[in-house]
């Protein structure tokens, strides 16, 4: 199975900042990658899938890059509405799985 | 406006079976790829299984062999059929369908599964 590593976890952060979150595969995945965003509560929903395309609706300070083994979810200028769990998902091979988590919390 | 709508979930006894349910709206279960995702109380997400627009159906490793995924094409509908509970199963079980011609990504509201004696 591919190991999905997130870092950091969590992530201290204020309003304004550019925030940069890492997701490492333990094997190669092309493209094949999403980045969820989770508030308590609620579903998660989508950001980004195949590594940088971004999902329609979401703000355009959300953007992604990678390919292979590493990818990252940058948000270029964090708002209050932003603070949340964040997680990238690989779906090139079964079984998909998603990393572990990271946390965006006020500094 | 598309809507996934679980049902089916509460406490069962370790061992026991239960049938998860997610009635899909605005799109259709056969032209879409269906996801089962669970979220154990304060954990991660953590994938359970897909079934593609084909039929074909792929499983994690820890359910694999005791959950079921299916489809009602009638009725508009993916099942989780889960067998040989055991307490780690229990979860928030999300329904999440992806149109693959627009990378639109929907998710349903979760439905709760606990498993406990």
């Amino acid at each position: 199975d591919i190991q999905m590593t997130q870092s950091p976890s969590p992530l201290s952060a204020s309003v304004g900042d550019r925030v940069t979150i890492t997701c490492r595969a333990s094997q190669g995945i092309r493209n094949d990658l999403g980045w969820y965003q989770q508030k308590p509560g609620k579903a998660p929903k989508r950001l980004i899938y195949a590594a940088s395309s971004l999902q329609s609706g979401v703000p355009s300070r959300f953007s992604g890059s990678g390919s292979g083994t590493e990818f990252t979810l940058t948000i270029s200028c964090l708002q209050p509405e932003d603070f949340a769990t964040y997680y990238c998902l690989q779906y090139n091979s079964d079984p998909w799985t998603f990393g572990q988590g990271t946390k965006v919390e006020v500094k | 406006e598309v809507q996934l709508v679980e049902s089916g979930g509460g406490l069962i006894q370790p061992g026991g079976s239960l049938r998860l349910s997610c009635a899909a709206s605005g799109i259709t279960v056969t032209t879409s790829y269906m996801n089962w995702v669970r979220q154990a109380p304060g954990k991660g997400l953590e994938w359970v299984s897909v079934i593609y627009g084909g039929g074909t159906t792929k499983y994690a490793d820890s359910v694999k062999g005791r959950f079921t995924t299916s489809r009602d094409t009638s009725k508009n509908t993916l099942h989780l059929q889960m067998n040989s509970l055991r307490d780690d199963d229990t979860a928030v079980y999300y329904c999440v369908g992806t149109v693959a011609a627009t990378a639109a990504d929907y998710w349903g509201q979760g439905t709760l599964v606990t498993v406990s004696s």
